[in-house]
């Protein structure tokens, strides 16, 4: 069993809809972060956290350490959304575990 | 600030030859990674260092594959003899500093690496 789980693996959706993307871990961290990876390459930062939730314009991100469940959510949905999405659990130290990613798009 | 740089962008080289792949990281920024990906392995991180110090290399494949930080503000990985199951995205990567959210992380746009 991987250590990292993200659920869906692929999700289509229409611009607008309220999209969920799970993401359950086996091991203790200190952090979680989200990624998110444009068509281009490029990585980009969307949260960190340790506990309770997090908000950054439409997306929001939760965590529950007990359950170690994250979720990132996005609301009113819009094509430019489109990208990877990456869980990354923080380990020891600084070290990250990589979930495989779950590739949105979003239709307009 | 001009963000985490890489260069080359891209490279393709013949296996046995020496790669070498160099990052700067954002000023004030006192880690910095080194991560690669591939189809079908994903994203992993090879090695990471904390004030120029390496802490965790335990991710770098083998011996062929080597990092430095002399100062603050330059890094490299360097491959020596590549091949070609080493061609991946590599992604460096910074964090920590004043004025930033402590552990987030930075991402460079890669390094194309191809082996031919």
């Amino acid at each position: 069993k991987n250590e990292v789980e993200q659920s869906p693996q692929n999700l289509t959706a229409q611009e607008g809809e309220f999209i969920t993307i799970n993401c359950s871990y086996s091991v203790g961290i200190s952090a979680l972060h989200w990624l998110q990876q444009h068509p281009g390459g490029g990585i980009v930062s969307l949260f960190m956290l340790s506990s309770g939730k997090k908000k950054h314009g439409r997306l929001i991100a939760t965590i529950n350490i007990q359950e170690k469940h994250s979720s990132l959510h996005i609301t009113a949905s819009h094509p430019r959304d489109s990208a990877v999405y990456i869980c990354a659990p923080q380990t020891s130290g600084s070290r990250l575990t990589f979930g495989e990613g779950t590739q949105l798009t979003v239709n307009p | 600030d001009a963000g985490v740089i890489q260069s080359p962008r891209h490279e393709v080289t013949e296996m046995g030859q020496e790669v070498t792949l160099r990052c700067k990281p954002i000023s004030g920024h006192n880690s910095l990674f080194w991560y690669r990906q591939t189809m079908m392995r994903g994203l992993e991180l090879l090695i990471y260092f904390n004030n120029n110090v390496p802490i965790d290399d335990s991710g770098m494949p083998e011996d062929r594959f080597s990092a430095k930080m002399p100062n603050a503000s330059f890094s490299t990985l360097k491959i020596q003899p590549s091949e070609p199951r080493d061609s991946a995205v590599y992604f460096c990567a910074s964090s920590g500093g004043s004025g930033s959210v402590a552990g987030e992380l930075f991402f460079g746009e890669g390094s194309r690496l191809t082996v031919l």
